[in-house]
């Protein structure tokens, strides 16, 4: 079965300091991992996704995230936080060739950056 | 584009009554489904479509029913609201339906109160 673990319910950076959101992931095969963010009252949006190839992924609003397969981990990043980034960020994965009802989700982390 | 549409984005209920939550989308995706969103849980699955006609079941479908009758429309019933139901709902949408790399996307969120 598939699961994922933040095992961070809330970050704190101060703005302009690099910030770093940890995710590791189980599955029986290989990975689809990917990034959502939730602003307050609002809905999840997709900040970016690792599929197949380089192990460093770029997206969205200046974030990127290391695929560790050895450490099964999908940690987001980024060089220089915003107060604007401060929302809740969730993990998800699902094996490899599984469908969209198989994504499974973290149980979220807070971002808070303060000024 | 209006993308994923939630209605309504508010409800209070009392316990035994019936309500539907509406969700559409304009992006002609053939997978939608539903997610509730729980503190301390992430989002979990309810029901989800893999298009018109074709429905099946979440990891937690109990007290909820679906229908597809059309590929932008995906309405989720509550046949007999209980206080557990108390939570946010998120219907998402996609393209292709199986061994996809694509991601989400998110309506805005409804958030029913049961009491």
């Amino acid at each position: 079965a598939q699961s994922v673990a933040q095992p961070e319910d809330q970050v704190n950076v101060a703005e302009g300091n690099p910030l770093t959101v940890k995710c590791t992931y189980s599955v029986s095969g290989n990975p689809y991992l990917f990034w959502y963010v939730q602003y307050p009252n609002r809905g999840l949006q997709f900040l970016l996704k690792y599929i197949t190839g380089d192990n460093l992924v770029k997206g969205s609003y200046g974030f990127e995230a290391e695929f560790n397969k050895s450490q099964t981990s999908f940690h987001l990043k980024k060089p220089s936080a915003l107060v604007s980034d401060s929302a809740l960020y969730f993990c998800a994965v699902r094996d490899k060739g599984t469908g969209f009802q198989k994504l499974v989700f973290g149980t979220g982390t807070r971002l808070l950056v303060s000024p | 584009n209006a993308g994923v549409t939630q209605t309504p984005k508010f409800q209070v209920l009392k316990t035994g009554q019936s309500m539907t939550l509406q969700c559409a989308q304009d992006m002609n995706h053939e997978y939608m489904s539903w997610y509730r969103q729980d503190p301390g849980m992430g989002l979990r699955l309810i029901h989800y479509s893999v298009g018109a006609g074709i429905t099946d079941q979440g990891e937690v479908p109990n007290g909820y029913n679906v229908s597809r009758s059309t590929t932008e429309d995906f309405p989720l019933r509550l046949l007999s609201a209980a206080p557990s139901q108390t939570s946010v709902y998120f219907c998402a949408s996609s393209y292709f339906p199986d061994r996809a790399t694509g991601e989400l996307f998110f309506g805005e969120g409804s958030r029913l109160t049961v009491l």
